[in-house]
């Protein structure tokens, strides 16, 4: 079965820094651009950010000003993000999603990992 | 502030057929056919339900279908089904600023 398993969230306060990591299964990790999908309490989704199969395309929201660095070990079939100066608006539930054949469309999607930034 | 605009809501009968909107600029939907639009049912992950503006994934029902028109997209259910009700999100490639999402839908079915 394609799984993609978010972990890694939870309470911090505001400057802060946390990493979330998505762990694949079911598929050829290593063949695959992935991305990070947010979603702030109530709102719609947000891209974050993405890496290309072996590394070598990264992209951001512009949003982020540098706060955010995605990684990924294909050896360990895991996609990383380092999130730091974190900010109340960075609250969200942050989801790792698979991009399909470099189309911007992401077919298989984590359950989720709860990011809240609070004093 | 999204930088795809979707009517917050909408609303179809059972048995019949709603459509909705997504507008953006010609620097995403106008200008790459890279639409895909997802559906999300509350506290769950989105599903990708089309991509590259009309394509289906495999397991997505045809009652599900859409379109692309200078910058606007659209998003038609057919033959509505309790299922159906759930928030929809379209999004767009938008060149260097990588992928951008509509504020979503919320889908009632009457």
């Amino acid at each position: 079965e394609l799984q993609l398993a978010e972990s890694g969230g939870g309470l911090v306060k505001p400057g802060g820094s946390l990493r979330l990591s998505c762990a694949a299964s079911g598929f050829s990790f290593s063949l695959y651009t992935m991305n990070w999908v947010r979603q702030a309490p109530g709102r719609g989704l947000e891209w974050v950010s993405s890496i290309s199969n072996v590394g070598t395309f990264i992209h951001y929201a512009d949003s982020l000003k540098g706060r955010f660095t995605v990684s990924r070990d294909n050896a360990k079939n895991s996609l990383y993000l380092d999130m730091n100066s974190l900010r109340a608006e960075d609250t969200a539930v942050y989801y790792c999603a698979r991009e399909m054949a470099e189309l911007d469309a992401f077919d298989i999607w984590g359950q989720g990992t709860v990011v809240t930034i609070s004093s | 502030q999204s930088a795809l605009t979707q009517p917050p809501s909408a609303s179809g009968s059972l048995g019949r057929s709603v459509t909705i909107s997504c507008t953006g600029t010609s620097g995403d939907i106008g200008g790459y056919n890279l639409v895909s639009w997802y559906q999300q049912h509350s506290g769950k992950a989105p599903r990708l339900l089309i991509y590259e503006v009309t394509k289906r994934p495999s397991g997505v029902p045809d009652r599900f279908s859409a379109s692309k028109s200078g910058n606007t997209a659209s998003l038609t259910v057919s033959g509505l089904q309790p299922e159906d009700e759930a928030d929809y999100f379209c999004s767009s490639y938008a060149g260097s600023s990588g992928v951008v999402f509509g504020g979503g839908t919320k889908l009632t079915v009457l």
